[in-house]
């Protein structure tokens, strides 16, 4: 059983357009992430939810919006796509709203192309 | 702030080699320190972690010991192998968020 996964893997599109990508956890935990992995492999933390609720919102574009329609899902909206949010994006959870304690579960990614 | 500074690479070792990567941070408070894992094309993996000062994380032949008053949190094997070919995160824990380093990719040749 996939613990944390993701759709669609791979996602080319052309600048301008709008795309999601659904993330779900089957690990009955409370929080969930959304990070952004650059072409330089730095990962950086974009958003995170506990149980359904937003509690991390870093320095992230409105373009941007996550929604947790339940707490074993977390996607990602992206509008007006830029060819700089070309990048890997990694949806992960964990147990607990301290993230920073609690081991972290990643999911796949998804190689995010925009042309 | 919080912040991971960690050893870049690429490193590239022989079979048996020893292996160390140094990470140091800065945080306020007492943070939680994780090295995470990511083999080609996948996503990251916990591969082991240390709460407080002086605790020795180790999984997989890994180890690392939390060192407070250096700040550090070093990584080290005795003897990789070719499956250990990754790139590898030093991470920190505090205020419900994990910051993590810019990650090491390490190559084991045969």
């Amino acid at each position: 059983d996939t613990a944390v996964s993701q759709t669609p893997k791979y996602l080319v599109t052309q600048m301008g357009n709008d795309k999601s990508i659904k993330c779900e956890q089957n690990l009955g935990h409370d929080t969930m992430y959304w990070y952004k992995q650059d072409s330089k492999k730095f990962l950086k933390i974009m958003f995170s939810y506990n149980n359904k609720e937003l509690i991390i919102n870093e320095t992230v574009p409105n373009r941007f919006s996550p929604k947790s329609p339940d707490k074993a899902h977390l996607n990602l909206h992206i509008n007006s796509l830029e060819l700089g949010d070309s990048a890997v994006y990694f949806c992960a959870s964990s147990q607990g709203a301290g993230g920073g304690s609690y081991e972290q579960y990643f999911g796949p990614g998804t190689r995010l192309t925009v042309t | 702030g919080n912040s991971v500074t960690q050893m870049e690479g690429p490193v590239t070792l022989s079979e048996e080699a020893f292996l160390t990567i140094n990470c140091t941070y800065t945080a306020t408070g007492y943070p939680s320190l994780f090295w995470y894992v990511q083999y080609p094309g996948e996503g990251l993996q916990l591969l082991l972690k240390a709460t407080k000062a002086d605790d020795k994380g180790s999984n997989k032949g890994f180890e690392a010991t939390y060192r407070k008053e250096t700040t550090s949190f070093h990584l080290e094997k005795g003897s990789v192998q070719v499956s250990d070919s990754a790139v590898y995160f030093c991470a920190l824990g505090r205020s419900e968020k994990l910051v993590f380093g810019k990650g090491m990719k390490l190559t084991v040749n045969p």
